[in-house]
């Protein structure tokens, strides 16, 4: 049973041009968490999706940064415009349909976004 | 607005000795914690978690504690063998899974 898988896991890019990550679930797992660490930080929740829902974006910055989680295919995180202050790692996360409320979730390796 | 706070950057402890690493939080509402392992260009992988309704629960040489009056909760390592050595992040549940992390503290076990 594969982990969750992430995509690439380091990408280059200049500003301005555009970011995209992917990740698939961990098989039986309906439920996908976004987190970026910024360096030298914790982990910060960016979004939560289920199977073509946004549940909740409350951490998503307003503009560039968007989320999908398509019915057949992996979640993609994509960042528009790139900035420098973009440079982190973005982790996802899954959990199965029902975690039992203890709030476990599973990582991913993380894709290693740099903004030259 | 920091949910979750670790205060230790970082700790050291030398092999066989406990690790103390600790925690605290402001949100009453939280459900349970959890605690979580990194390792350098690893995703975090869990470790042990508590239920808010416990104030103990162990796990071989994992243990944690939950204070709720103090908001405050901490993992015990014993031994601490030098493969702990990682980033440990506390982490908070709430509403709809969602995890809140603290900044993580590196924990060196020395041989």
């Amino acid at each position: 049973n594969a982990g969750v898988m992430q995509n690439p896991r380091h990408l280059v890019r200049r500003r301005g041009q555009e970011a995209r990550l992917r990740c698939s679930p961990m098989k039986g797992h309906s439920h996908v968490y976004w987190y970026r660490q910024l360096p030298e930080e914790g982990l910060k929740f960016m979004v939560y999706l289920q199977k073509e829902n946004i549940i909740d974006e409350s951490g998503m910055p307003k503009e560039r940064f968007s989320a999908e989680f398509p019915k057949e295919g992996p979640s993609i995180l994509r960042i528009q415009q790139v900035v420098r202050g973009d440079s982190a790692a973005y982790f996802c996360a899954s959990s199965p349909l029902h975690a039992g409320n203890t709030g476990e979730l599973f990582f991913g390796e993380g894709s290693r976004l740099t903004v030259l | 607005d920091q949910q979750v706070k670790q205060n230790s950057p970082s700790l050291s402890v030398q092999e066989g000795r406990i690790s103390i690493l600790n925690c605290d939080y402001t949100n009453s509402m939280f459900d349970y914690f959890l605690w979580y392992k990194k390792y350098p260009a690893e995703g975090p992988t869990f470790l042990i978690s508590i239920s808010s309704i416990k104030d103990k629960n162990e796990d071989g040489r994992f243990t944690v504690f939950l204070n709720k009056s103090a908001k405050h909760l901490s993992l015990h390592i014993v031994p601490s063998q030098p493969g702990d050595s990682a980033v440990y992040f506390c982490a908070a549940s709430g509403e709809g899974n969602k995890l809140v992390f603290g900044a993580g503290t590196i924990l060196r076990v020395k041989s």
